[in-house]
């Protein structure tokens, strides 16, 4: 069975450090990859995708980045963090492109 | 631009109430329409998916309607439990693209 990994789980970094969050997923092969964040009191967005390694789309501007450096990992940086990027982040994959998502269980980020 | 709302964003019922979750959307244009349920602090877990040509999915207690040409859909929750607690969110596909819209959930709780 597939399951997909996130870490860490939770994170508080200053503004301006570094960010760094690992998705993984196991038990499949090319899998279509999602980062999103839930900002509180706000609803889900899509942030990057990927339809397979090095290859990453952007749904919207912003002060991160993704990389696909593998099949089955996709990762979340930011060279200097806002205090809006504070949020709950999700990865998700899916078989294909337009069929049901699968999340994983999230990294909490507080930036102080 | 599709946006998805969600009425309503909170509710409370007794156990073993029979319960009615709405969703409706602005672009009938869509792919497909997803129901999940998110605990506090956790992932998501999909619940229901409906393509477009379909009018409803069934699992267990939970029934799922679309009608796409008024852009609503529902989520009926027969026989509430406790355990029925969390927030549940719906998610439109359009045709083009690889965007899920989510509405900002509607948040139950269900009292024992």
């Amino acid at each position: 069975s597939q399951t997909i990994h996130q870490w860490p789980a939770t994170l508080v970094q200053p503004v301006g450090s570094p960010l760094s969050l690992e998705c993984t997923v196991e038990g499949t092969s090319n899998p279509n990859l999602y980062w999103y964040r839930q900002a509180a009191g706000r609803g889900l967005q899509l942030l990057f995708y990927s339809v397979g390694i090095g290859q990453i789309s952007s749904e919207v501007p912003q002060n991160l980045s993704a990389s696909r450096p593998q099949d089955r990992q996709f990762i979340l940086s930011s060279k200097k963090l806002l205090l809006s990027d504070s949020g709950f982040y999700l990865c998700a994959w899916s078989p294909l492109r337009k069929e049901t998502q699968y999340f994983g269980p999230g990294t909490r980020l507080l930036v102080l | 631009k599709q946006e998805v709302t969600q009425i309503p964003a909170a509710l409370s019922v007794p156990e073993g109430e029979n319960l009615v979750l709405n969703c409706s959307f602005t672009d009938s244009a869509i792919y497909n329409l997803q129901w999940f349920r998110q605990d506090p602090g956790k992932g998501l877990t999909s619940l229901l998916l409906i393509q477009s040509s379909q009018r409803e999915q069934t699992s267990g207690r939970l029934n799922a309607s679309l009608d796409k040409s008024s852009g609503r859909s529902t989520l009926y929750i027969a026989a509430s439990q406790p355990g029925d607690s969390a927030t549940y969110l719906c998610a439109v596909r359009g045709n083009a693209g690889n965007m899920l819209t989510f509405g900002g959930g509607t948040r139950l709780m269900v009292k024992p």
